[in-house]
């Protein structure tokens, strides 16, 4: 499957634990963005990443909330202490640099309780 | 600042008739429009995509979208839809502004195809 790859697909922390979520782009892409959808709503961007780059984080909140794209790897999402408000969907997506359409993963969908 | 609206959140239809789902949005530098479904519980398909030239797209799955810049609209259409249609619809704009390649969706349509 050459397409963008998230894992875990579901996953439950409870307030206070970290979050580690993982995006693999789509072959041949090196530029990485992560969108969150809260419930009922539409998707707010995150960050966007190149390779061991952070070209844009405006999206991203101040606090507790990091990303990388390592050289070799994946790219993380990493949230830390979670609180309830974290629960959502967040989706990455990727796209090859060149234009501007972007090929989506199938989305994590974090539950804290 | 780009913003997108989706002027409505649900639209109901019955199998087999048109459909319009309306799309406006706001940007200040060039724009490149998207409309991506999404199905419950799954990431987001890209439809069809509007970066230049021809201002009616063609899409999967027998939509179509017009772009009109004076309305700044990006509308999507189909003459006749089917149940497996159901599902909610996201626009999308891009713009070319310096490293902003992020792209700004509206906040959905959900299309419910009725028997």
């Amino acid at each position: 499957n050459a397409g963008v790859m998230q894992n875990p697909r579901h996953l439950v922390r409870r307030r206070g634990q970290e979050a580690r979520l993982r995006c693999s782009p789509m072959k041949g892409h090196s530029h990485v963005y992560w969108y969150r959808q809260l419930p009922e709503e539409g998707l707010k961007f995150m960050v966007y990443l190149q390779k061991e780059n952070i070209i844009d984080e405006s999206g991203m909140p101040k606090e507790r909330f990091s990303a990388e794209f390592p050289k070799e790897g994946p790219s993380i999402l990493r949230i830390q202490q979670v609180v309830r408000g974290d629960s959502a969907a967040y989706f990455c997506a990727s796209s090859n640099g060149l234009s501007y359409e972007q090929y989506f993963g199938p989305g994590t969908r974090l539950t804290v309780t | 600042a780009q913003s997108v609206t989706q002027l409505d959140s649900q639209v109901p239809v019955f199998e087999e008739a048109p459909v319009e789902l309306r799309c406006n949005y706001s940007s200040s530098v060039s724009v490149y429009l998207f409309w991506y479904v999404q199905y419950p519980n799954q990431g987001l398909q890209l439809l069809l995509k509007y970066l230049s030239g021809s201002t009616l797209v063609k899409g999967i799955n027998g939509f179509e979208a017009e772009f009109n810049k004076s309305q700044t609209s990006f509308h999507l259409r189909k003459p006749s839809v089917h149940i497996s249609d159901t599902a909610e619809y996201f626009c999308a704009v891009g713009g070319s502004s310096g490293s902003a390649r992020q792209l700004t969706f509206g906040s959905g349509t959900q299309l419910t195809v009725l028997p």
